[in-house]
């Protein structure tokens, strides 16, 4: 069974805060999905990666699958940046997701 | 239609009935999931299907039902509903498996 750990759990920041947040899992991997869900309840896909770095407007994923972690960025943070995050690393057809980060941007 | 629905948005519902949740996709993906999501838990996958007229059972399966007649809809059917299915539960799908997935709204189940 694939762990996944996200830190933090919780993460408050101030408008414009460059912000991290963390993905470890504990098996081998072929991709890694990250999520956000809206205050809403809605789920969007920020990106799936296997390698390297993904970059989206203010947002970038980065990937280490030999040390098994992954990293999701997000620069000049806004207050509609508020959501939880999720990782998702990907074994075979199985998608393993963590229980999410929430993020609060204070204006 | 554009991208993947779910209905009903919410329900509740007594315990013992029978209930069906629809989900229907227009991007002709092969692939579709239903997820439940509950409080302080991860997503958690109750059962897929890879291609249409294929299914398979995930991590929490019991007491659900899935059929895949074509690519479209995934309905997903709780026989005798119990208080230990409210949750919500999503749907989703992708191109094939493995691939990014595109999740609907979401339905949002009460069992009383």
């Amino acid at each position: 069974k694939n762990e996944v750990e996200q830190s933090p759990q919780n993460l408050t920041a101030q408008e414009g805060e460059f912000i991290t947040i963390n993905c470890s899992y504990s098996v081998g991997i072929s991709a890694l999905h990250w999520l956000q869900q809206h205050p809403g309840g809605g789920i969007v896909s920020l990106f799936m990666l296997s390698s390297g770095k993904k970059k989206h407007g203010r947002l970038i994923a980065t990937i280490n699958i030999q040390e098994k972690h992954s990293s999701l960025h997000i620069t000049a943070s806004h207050p509609r940046d508020s959501a939880v995050y999720i990782c998702a690393p990907v074994v075979g057809n199985q998608f393993y997701f963590g229980t999410g980060t929430s993020l609060t941007v204070i204006p | 239609i554009a991208g993947i629905t779910q209905a009903p948005t919410s329900q509740i519902l007594a315990a013992g009935r029978r209930m069906t949740l629809r989900c229907t996709q227009d991007m002709r993906h092969n692939a579709m999931y239903w997820y439940r999501q509950d409080l302080g838990l991860g997503l958690r996958l109750i059962h897929y299907s890879n291609t249409a007229g294929t299914t398979g059972k995930g991590e929490v399966p019991d007491g659900y039902s899935v059929s895949r007649a074509n690519t479209d809809d995934f309905p997903l059917t709780l026989a005798s509903a119990v208080p230990s299915q409210t949750s919500v539960y999503f749907c989703a799908s992708s191109e094939n498996a493995e691939d990014e997935q595109f999740f609907g709204p979401g339905t949002r189940l009460t069992v009383l």
